[in-house]
């Protein structure tokens, strides 16, 4: 099953330009954590954001959480060509510690 | 260091058949877990492995099993392949058993025709 569901499924932008994706879940998790995917291929892990955590910093990336929302956002700051990627978010659904559960991802195109 | 391995990279077979993945963790990496993405979703949770015991399965039929062995790689079969089989499979190891850090491997695209 999919716990988390990213808003919006595509997004486009021009270099330098912020992109903002958003990531609603079900149930209670201990953590939410981003990863970006390129071209279909391995996932590489950007952020991980506690459940006591409202707001986390990496680089140009700013991580919130809202658990009364059930929801998370990923921004990505004077984003670039490089940027254009697959972006999931992952959740240790109802506390589990053996798995993730990601969801569909937002396919980010950053246009040169 | 080495990241993530998994061979073969891509793989055609027909229906019916039996495939095997295979992977290797980072160095000092004793969990490894597998996940199957189909074109346009996010991936799915197959196993996870720690010390060569299984800690969790997914909701995917008995023709999934997997085994991690001593050094810490893992090998995914899958009997009795049908069409829906088809997706990318994706090997991912961390330090401990908490998922907090996931590191994938470049994964292994499966064709079933």
């Amino acid at each position: 099953s999919q716990q988390g569901e990213e808003d919006p499924q595509a997004l486009s932008i021009q270099e330098g330009e912020n992109a903002t994706m958003n990531c609603s879940y079900k149930t209670s998790i201990n953590n939410l954590q981003w990863y970006r995917q390129n071209s279909g291929r391995g996932l590489v892990h950007l952020i991980l954001i506690r459940s006591n955590e409202r707001e986390k910093h990496s680089g140009r990336l700013r991580v919130t959480l809202d658990t009364s929302k059930k929801s998370s956002s990923l921004l990505i700051t004077a984003s670039r060509a490089a940027d254009t990627a697959s972006y999931f978010c992952a959740t240790d659904e109802g506390g589990s510690n053996y798995k993730l559960t990601f969801g569909k991802g937002t396919l980010l195109t950053v246009n040169p | 260091d080495a990241g993530v391995t998994q061979s073969p990279t891509h793989l055609i077979k027909t229906r019916g058949q039996h495939v095997t993945l295979r992977c290797s963790p980072i160095s000092g990496h004793k969990s490894v877990s597998w996940y199957q993405q189909v074109l346009g979703q996010g991936p799915q949770f197959i196993f996870q492995y720690y010390e060569k015991e299984e800690r969790g399965r997914g909701n995917f039929p008995d023709r999934f099993s997997a085994r991690q062995f001593p050094n810490y790689s893992s090998e995914l079969n899958v009997n009795a392949l049908l069409l829906g089989d088809s997706a990318l499979y994706l090997c991912a190891s961390s330090k401990d058993s908490i998922n907090e850090k996931l590191f994938f491997g470049s994964g292994t695209q499966l064709s079933v025709l």
